[in-house]
């Protein structure tokens, strides 16, 4: 069963504007990563924030994570037509056999 | 630094047979996971390996199985090939089994004719 749900399942935005991607999961979580895919392509990482963070920046990105809320968030800023690909959030959880788990991923077209 | 690497990339096969994925992680990383990705399913986790030692263990059945080697590298079999394990099967490492980030290979398209 999917760990991480994203919100929405497409977003179609126009070149320059910003993004907004949403996940949430539902047990205690180590951290929790985003990534991206490219049409059959491998995943990407982007970025990892742990679980007693809140905020993360990596240039146009910015994620955050609210633990009590259990989710997180996905901001892309002024988008890139090379932006458009499927980003999947991952939870690892906080057991000890715990495993990184993926949503189903939300597919970004961003249009030039 | 290589990144993780998957062979092959491509392959066909028929019903009934088997077909072995070959994956070597990022020098240094001793953790090394497989995932299968389909449409219908998303991405699905099928084992964890670390140090040799199978650490996790996904929901797939018997016929999928893997291996590391003390070189970190990993191999999955999967034997008498239903058309449903027409899949993107992906590789991942990290350093080691929790807390760090993971790296996915390019991943191995299986096509199941």
């Amino acid at each position: 069963s999917q760990q991480g749900e994203e919100d929405p399942q497409a977003l179609s935005i126009q070149e320059g504007e910003n993004a907004t991607m949403n996940c949430s999961y539902k047990t205690s979580i180590n951290n929790l990563q985003w990534y991206r895919q490219n049409s059959g392509r491998g995943l990407v990482h982007l970025i990892l924030i742990r679980s007693n963070e809140r905020e993360k920046h990596s240039g146009r990105l910015r994620v955050t994570l609210d633990t009590s809320k259990k989710s997180s968030s996905l901001l892309i800023t002024a988008s890139r037509a090379a932006d458009t690909a499927s980003y999947f959030c991952a939870t690892d959880g906080a057991g000890a056999n715990s495993k990184l788990t993926f949503g189903k991923g939300i597919t970004l077209s961003v249009r030039p | 630094k290589a990144g993780v690497t998957q062979t092959p990339r491509y392959l066909i096969k028929t019903r009934g047979q088997q077909v072995t994925l070959s994956c070597s992680p990022i020098s240094g990383h001793r953790s090394v996971s497989w995932y299968q990705q389909t449409p219908g399913q998303g991405l699905q986790f099928l084992f964890e390996y670390f140090s040799e030692t199978q650490r996790n263990k996904g929901n797939f059945p018997g016929r999928f199985s893997g291996r590391q080697f003390s070189n970190s590298r990993s191999e999955m079999n999967v034997s008498t090939l239903e058309l449903g394990d027409s899949a993107l099967y992906l590789c991942a490492s990290s350093l080691t089994v929790t807390g760090n980030t993971i790296y996915f290979g390019e991943g191995s398209w299986l096509t199941v004719v």
